[in-house]
């Protein structure tokens, strides 16, 4: 699926670096979503955003922070992040708006907190 | 509230054979209900999806699903399965942003 496309697609940060995800789709949609995925949890949903407005924000610690310069393009900016933070980061997109349909979701980024 | 439920966390299958992945959900109204499935390393894919209509859904890869209100359930059939098929598969009910997932059946394939 190239609709959603995630890089880095691997990521190794200390927990003093700053680094940022990015996420983009090419499919026209107005919604974008970070997921966290960690092992043996349910899929977590962080930032929603419709065009361009955060929508929702799931109670997640301020060293996560979310950025959606345009309806095409999503950023999670991480600054000093713990080790319980490693998981892998799912960025999505939807059609119509935070509360229409279909999900799409890209690769994932797998993040190690050392 | 909304949930969905995957009792199984484990599924083991023989190359050939059926399957069938449950998926019981809770959620106020008509529900959006969707099978995504997710192979090492990757993201979610799509599998299927029930919005209204017919209550048996086709979907890819030979993928089915029966949407049974009665029983608040959306199970996933297929009736020979492929080693290709060995992933981890999701169930999600709701629209959006109230979207919730199950937390996963991992499935794997002997020869």
């Amino acid at each position: 699926e190239t609709g959603v496309t995630q890089t880095p697609r691997h990521l190794v940060m200390g927990m003093t670096n700053k680094k940022s995800l990015k996420c983009e789709q090419h499919l026209g949609h107005n919604a974008m979503y970070w997921y966290k995925q960690s092992a043996k949890k349910p899929l977590e949903l962080m930032f929603v955003y419709s065009l361009e407005e955060r929508v929702e924000n799931n109670s997640v610690p301020s060293r996560f922070s979310p950025e959606c310069p345009n309806s095409s393009h999503l950023f999670l900016h991480l600054h000093t992040l713990q080790p319980e933070d490693s998981a892998l980061y799912l960025c999505a997109s939807s059609p119509g708006g935070a509360r229409a349909d279909t999900q799409y979701f890209g690769p994932g980024t797998r993040l190690t907190v050392l | 509230a909304q949930s969905v439920t995957q009792p199984d966390i484990h599924i083991t299958v023989s190359e050939g054979a059926s399957l069938e992945l449950r998926c019981n959900y809770s959620y106020g109204a008509t529900p959006y209900l969707f099978w995504y499935v997710q192979s090492p390393g990757q993201g979610l894919q799509l599998l299927l999806k029930y919005f209204s209509g017919d209550t048996l859904v086709q979907g890819i890869k030979g993928f089915e699903a029966e949407f049974k209100r009665s029983q608040s359930s959306f199970n996933l059939r297929k009736p020979s399965v492929h080693w290709s098929d060995a992933a981890e598969y999701f169930c999600a009910v709701g629209r959006g942003n109230g979207m919730r997932f199950g937390a996963g059946t991992r499935l794997t394939v002997k020869p």
